[in-house]
């Protein structure tokens, strides 16, 4: 079981590149979220999925787009990065008892 | 969504001295929960609390669910070097939300 995984760990993009940043779970959760994390800030919601097929936008969804074609993953979009989304990126998924979110290890992005 | 306002910002404190911290909400939650986050990690959940006036224990933490469902506390008791680390409060609403977070540091 390996949990929450993310890809990729660490990156550098420069300013109006794009990228996706995928989440997996194979604990069979039907909720998925990502949530960026700014000194200070705490984690900030972005996206967050209730099931396959469904999205809902979370506190700061402006410049991103997600994606749950699959279960078992949770793809978050960047389409034209800027410097402001500078982030540790993190992931999470709840089980149906709704009890905890189980996180991911984090991606660190940086856009130059 | 509701905003989670959390208490203090940052704590710098002695090995062996208790903590306290806590969290208040703008409106109504059914659930408490406070993680920890160690740098460089996801956070982890420490304690849950479903029930208003609910008091619970882990180990050398206690947290507590306000009676007005409106805010909760979390104590650390004996504090060691390893509690050092980023706590934060979440409400679950339709979304989850956090708190800003409390940076904890302890002093050998």
């Amino acid at each position: 079981n390996a949990g929450v995984t993310q890809t990729p760990k660490f990156r550098v993009l420069k300013t109006g590149q794009s990228m996706t940043l995928l989440c997996a779970q194979d604990m069979n959760h039907e909720y998925m979220y990502w949530y960026r994390q700014d000194p200070g800030m705490g984690l900030r919601l972005i996206h967050y999925s209730v099931g396959e097929g469904t999205t809902a936008k979370g506190e700061v969804p402006d410049g991103y787009n997600v994606s749950r074609l699959k279960k078992q993953n949770f793809l978050l979009g960047l389409e034209s990065a800027a410097p402001s989304q500078t982030s540790v990126y993190f992931c999470a998924s709840l089980p149906p008892n709704q009890e905890t979110q189980y996180f991911g290890p984090g991606t660190r992005l940086l856009v130059l | 969504g509701q905003q989670l306002n959390q208490s203090p910002q940052s704590m710098f404190i002695q090995e062996g001295e208790d903590v306290s911290m806590n969290c208040t909400s703008s409106s109504i939650f059914n659930t408490w929960l406070w993680y920890k986050q160690d740098p460089g990690e996801g956070p982890v959940l420490l304690i849950a609390l479903y029930k208003a006036g609910e008091l619970t224990s882990n180990g050398r933490l206690t947290a507590q669910f306000g009676i007005t469902r409106k805010d909760s506390f979390l104590n650390i008791s004996a504090s060691i070097p390893s509690d050092v680390g980023i706590y934060f409060c979440a409400g679950p609403d339709n979304d989850m939300r956090f708190g800003a977070g409390t940076r904890l540091t302890v002093k050998p």
